[in-house]
């Protein structure tokens, strides 16, 4: 079965670029797709299909992947991008949907 | 707009059981597949179980071992879910989702606001 992979944490400034990546994808056959999750809310969809945006997603918000990657990169970062992040698959083989284990973005 | 609002949560002792629902609107129910994704204090996020919309298919991760069932109503746009067996790991806010598929493309645009289980003596 997958394993999609995060790193626990990652910090940047307010205004630098922030890059969070998804490990196990792979090689591009099951789509990743990334949320965002704020303290005491839902989680809620910011990138789906590696680098499609869902219509009310800002600019800034956008997805690549290479080889059994996937990342989630957030420009301009701000002050309310400080959240929680999982990326998240479908295996078709088990029909089960895998998260990974989350990156706490730290807007320092 | 969707709507998922989640219900029947609360204290449950371990080997106990509890069916907590989620009522759906704004969405073409009957034709949506539907999941449970549950979250532990201060963990990730743990998908739980999907169940098309017609309810004849549904899946569950390997955690839940015969011990959940999910189901649907959908003359009343609601999904169930019924645990049994619970056990202090199974305490969580369980959200419901709708779900989205375009070939391999699966993803939960849209989310309840969750309900807390807690499983505690």
């Amino acid at each position: 079965s997958y394993v999609l992979t995060q790193s626990p944490s990652v910090s940047v400034a307010p205004g630098q670029t922030a890059s969070i990546t998804c490990g196990g994808a792979n090689n591009g056959y099951n789509s990743i797709h990334w949320y965002q999750q704020k303290p005491g809310q839902a989680p809620l969809l910011v990138v789906y299909d590696y680098l499609e945006r869902p219509s009310g997603i800002p600019e800034r918000f956008s997805g690549s992947y290479s080889g059994n990657t996937a990342t989630l990169t957030i420009g301009r970062v701000e002050v309310g991008d400080e959240a929680d992040y999982y990326c998240q698959m479908w295996d078709s083989t088990t029909n089960h949907r895998i998260f990974g284990g989350g990156t706490k973005l730290t807007v320092l | 707009e969707v709507q998922l609002v989640e219900s029947g949560g609360g204290l449950v002792h371990p080997g106990g059981s509890r069916r907590i629902s989620c009522a759906a609107a704004g969405i073409p129910f009957s034709s949506d597949t539907m999941a449970w994704v549950r979250q532990a204090p201060g963990k990730g996020l743990e998908w739980v179980s999907s169940i098309s919309g017609t309810g004849m298919n549904t899946y569950y991760a390997d955690f839940v071992r015969g011990r959940f069932t999910v189901s649907r109503d959908n003359s009343k746009n609601t999904l169930f879910l019924q645990m049994t067996s619970l056990r202090g790991e199974d305490t969580a806010i369980y959200y419901c989702a709708k779900e989205e598929r375009n070939w391999n493309v699966l993803t939960m645009p849209d989310w309840g606001q969750g309900t807390l289980v807690t499983v505690s003596s």
